[in-house]
This record gives structure tokens, C-alpha cells and sequence, in this order.
């Protein structure tokens, strides 16, 4: 597609429930990339992708949280048991190299309640 | 390990005043440097970009320049606007191939009228 699509882009959930998140890259961008911005806060490094194997997981706050990314292509982030704690703006971004920049999508708001 | 230290914010102008937000990095080998742009309600953007030292990316009015000996990339312009206010994040990426962003905290901008 023309751009890093993410969906939803607002999510609600309730303390204790999985949830997932999903990322569609740029056509043809092998690397893809998870971020978390909580609220005035920068960018937290989650994990990164390159075609579908994650060269680097050090990201990860903790083993509730795990992804995956299919065909080179989508990528799915999931939070089990959601905690008040995860409520944040989960940015996905895609690239073909370093040099290229990176490509980030809307992000997905999401709010634990 | 890796890491960028920018000016902390948030930075007050008025218009037409000339704009400097300091960022200055630590790695080993040779980064790539960015600048993106978040503006308001919006999601990142890349604003500039510098691959290697002396370069000088530019867009928008804006200028940096990837400075090795001061292990600086500091974000000029020379006559700000209202519309540039945002929040703006240095980043640095390194491996010879697509690899993390390392961010920012980011600096927030207002631009008075």
C-alpha cells in the first residue's frame, strides 16, 4: 500500500484481556518495527522484524507481550492480560534499508481500563 | 550502548525567531541520523536525514548537519513559523543493513504569533 497501515485505531479494553494489534507495511519493506509512546513520553523500542524472523526482541516489556509477522508482510502484535500499564500509542514502521528512513503508520491508541 | 540525548523542551519562540535544538549521540561504528516531526494529532514523520559525516539533510527550512568530531546532529532553522510547532525527535540507526531506531526523548516546540 501507499503507506504503514494499523488497525484498530482506537482500542478499549478491559484489565486482564488479550488484545491484538496489526500492522500492514509498505509493499516490498523488509524491516518492520514496534513502538510504544505512552503520554509525554518518547519512543520505546518493542521489537523489530526483519522479513519474518525478530533479530532483536530486547524490547519486550515482559513475556505478556509476543509478535509475529507472516509472508514478509503483516505484522501482529498481542498483549495477554492486559494491564493499566500497557495503555499507550503502539506505532508500527516499515523500511527497506537504514538509509531509506522509516515509514511510520497512525498508531494504535490503546487504553486499558 | 547506543543512545541520543536531545534538548529538553518544551521551547517557546516567537515567529520569525531563529530556531536551534541541540541532539548529540553516542555509538559505535557509523550511524545514520534523523530527524522526525510529530505534529500535533498526527503520527511521525521523517523530516530529515543525514547518512554519513558532513552530510547536511534539509527540508522544510530546516538544517542539520551530521557532525562526527562533536558526535552532534543539532536541528536549525532560520525563521520558525506557527505551523512548526510540533514535537520533533532525534534518532540514530546503525548496522549495514535496516536495523532499531534509537530515539529522543523529543523536544517540544510552541511557536507564538
Amino acid at each position: 500500500g501507499a503507506g504503514v497501515s494499523q488497525s484498530p485505531s482506537n482500542k478499549v479494553t478491559e484489565k486482564g484481556k488479550d488484545v491484538e494489534l496489526r500492522c500492514d507495511p509498505i509493499s516490498g519493506h523488509t524491516a518492520l518495527y514496534w513502538y510504544r509512546q505512552s503520554l509525554g513520553q518518547g519512543l520505546e523500542f518493542l521489537i523489530y522484524f526483519q522479513g519474518n524472523s525478530a533479530p532483536d526482541k530486547s524490547g519486550l516489556p515482559s513475556d505478556r507481550f509476543s509478535a509475529e509477522r507472516t509472508g514478509g508482510s503483516v505484522s501482529t502484535l498481542t498483549i495477554q492480560r492486559t494491564q493499566q500499564e500497557d495503555s499507550a500509542v503502539y506505532l508500527c514502521a516499515s523500511s527497506l534499508s537504514r538509509d531509506h528512513g522509516y515509514t511510520f503508520g497512525s498508531g494504535t491508541r490503546l487504553t486499558v481500563v | 550502548g547506543n543512545s541520543v540525548t536531545q534538548m529538553e523542551g518544551p521551547v517557546t519562540l516567537s515567529e520569525e525567531a531563529f530556531l536551534t535544538i541541540n541532539c548529540t549521540y553516542t555509538a559505535t561504528g557509523y550511524p545514520s541520523l534523523f530527524w522526525y516531526v510529530q505534529y500535533p494529532g498526527e503520527g511521525l514523520q521523517l523530516l530529515l536525514k543525514a547518512t554519513k559525516a558532513d552530510d547536511k539533510g534539509s527540508n522544510k527550512g530546516f538544517e542539520a548537519t551530521y557532525r562526527k568530531e562533536t558526535t552532534s546532529f543539532h536541528l536549525e532553522k532560520g525563521s520558525v513559523q506557527v505551523s512548526d510547532s510540533a514535537v520533533y525527535f532525534c534518532a540514530l540507526s546503525e548496522g549495514s543493513s535496516a536495523s532499531k531506531i534509537i530515539f529522543g526523548s523529543g523536544t517540544r516546540l510552541s511557536i507564538r504569533p
